[in-house]
């Protein structure tokens, strides 16, 4: 399995209020990802990053920052958090070699805005 | 821009059935194709993959083939088993950084 964690894994917040989700990958790989999971949507890219400090969005991207310090942590950013930010959040690696068109993904976390 | 579309769920089995999920795909290019699997509560896995035209992939009981001339990926699995409730997603890459995903398509399976 690729060492990917996700924290926390589980959330709470109210709408206005900054949430920050962090992945933490143990592969060194260069590419990291971003999803959200929704019903009837399947997986959206919100941004993703193609090393340090190099990133960019994806198709959802509004509401959302993103940040790479190092190449094993990619952190997502919810500035003021809303009730339609709802959902589970997964983030992936890009996989190497004969497996680069492979993503691997880590646990998700579940976000619930009140 | 590229595409991929599945049958919508839920799919309700009863165990030993016969599964057909369809997919089809809209990419330019010559994609390589995926399926990915969900199990409650985890996030995506892959199960199979095929690289180029008429390829095969094929893990833990289940086959997919890659068509080029109807663009299609069904994933198929001839007896299927409680144990393979779960979201099921196609997916394609045409090389680059950015794989798309169907919407998902949730397998239930009866004992």
């Amino acid at each position: 399995d690729a060492g990917i964690t996700q924290s926390p894994r589980h959330k709470v917040t109210e709408t206005g209020t900054p949430v920050t989700l962090r992945c933490h990958q143990t592969e060194n790989h260069r590419y990291m990802y971003w999803y959200r999971q929704d019903p009837g949507h399947g997986l959206r890219l919100i941004h993703y990053s193609y090393g340090v400090k190099d990133t960019d969005k994806g198709e959802v991207s509004d509401g959302y920052s993103v940040s790479r310090s190092k190449t094993e942590d990619f952190l997502l950013t919810l500035e003021s958090a809303t009730s339609s930010q709802t959902s589970v959040y997964f983030c992936a690696i890009r996989g190497a070699g004969t497996n680069q068109e492979t993503q691997y993904f880590g646990p998700g976390t579940r976000l619930l805005v009140l | 821009g590229d595409s991929v579309t599945q049958m919508e769920g839920p799919v309700t089995l009863s165990e030993e059935a016969f599964l057909t999920i369809n997919c089809t795909y809209t990419a330019t290019g010559y994609p390589s194709l995926f399926w990915y699997v969900q199990y409650p509560g985890e996030g995506l896995q892959l199960l199979l993959k095929a690289t180029k035209a008429d390829d095969k992939g094929s893990n833990k009981g289940f086959e997919a083939t890659y068509r080029k001339e109807t663009t299609s990926f069904h994933l198929e699995k001839g007896s299927v088993q409680v144990s393979d409730s779960a979201v099921y997603f196609c997916a394609l890459n045409t090389g680059g950084f950015k794989t798309i995903f169907g919407a998902g398509t949730r397998l239930f399976v009866k004992a």
